[in-house]
């Protein structure tokens, strides 16, 4: 089973559609959790972390349950721009290297 | 202005050659990392630092080399050991503890000639 995993999608939306990414991690122990989203041939750039209580940031809604060590991402309203590739990231409690995901790839269309 | 420089953008490498690939930052943050992504995959750890002159392999430390005199330089060799080079490598930095988020560099792209 892969550390942390995540459907590599695509993921096709209209534009103004709701789309939500799942990920699940392996390490019971893991303590932080980010969502990064990486453009095509660029760095991965931190989108959000992602708190127990769950957290918003404008359109974007990230969720965790440590019970079940799963993930979401919600991005409502999709943009255009919103278009990349989202990376599931988790510190699996190790001094403070992170593990990725590979990436959901979302692609938001007129 | 603030952040990571990552040099060159791409570097090409010939049969048996050694390439460094520069690694900067003004963001006084410890620890740094070096991470290699290949299409399709998600980023692997080569080496990582938390400390001036001290660092630890990652997942894939093997055909690599890395040192940290200065806090802000954190240099990646790419040895002709490594058989499979062709990769774009990441730089990242990471400050204020162990359970917070890592900001990267844009990059060098590295491949065979």
């Amino acid at each position: 089973r892969k550390e942390v995993e995540q459907d590599p999608g695509p993921f096709n939306v209209p534009e103004g559609a709701t789309v939500a990414f799942n990920c699940t991690y392996s390490n019971s122990a893991s303590q932080s959790f980010f969502w990064y989203r990486q453009d095509c041939r660029k760095e991965p750039k931190l989108l959000m972390s992602v708190y127990s209580s769950g957290n918003e940031d404008g359109r974007f809604t990230a969720q965790l349950n440590r019970a079940s060590q799963y993930i979401s991402l919600l991005i409502r309203d999709s943009k255009l721009s919103d278009s990349a590739t989202y990376l599931c990231v988790v510190n699996m409690g190790t001094a403070s290297k992170l593990t990725f995901g590979t990436g959901t790839r979302l692609q938001v269309t007129l | 202005d603030g952040g990571i420089t990552q040099s060159p953008k791409y570097l090409f490498r010939k049969e048996g050659q050694n390439v460094t690939l520069s690694c900067e930052q003004n963001l006084n943050h410890d620890a740094m990392y070096w991470y290699r992504q290949d299409p399709g995959q998600g980023l692997r750890l080569i080496y990582y630092s938390q400390i001036v002159n001290d660092f630890q392999k990652g997942d894939i430390a093997e055909g690599y080399s890395v040192s940290r005199e200065k806090k802000e330089s954190f240099p990646l060799t790419v040895t002709s050991a490594q058989k499979n080079p062709t990769a774009f490598y990441l730089c990242a930095t990471g400050g204020g503890g162990d359970y917070q988020p890592q900001h990267f560099g844009d990059g060098t792209r590295l491949s065979i000639l």
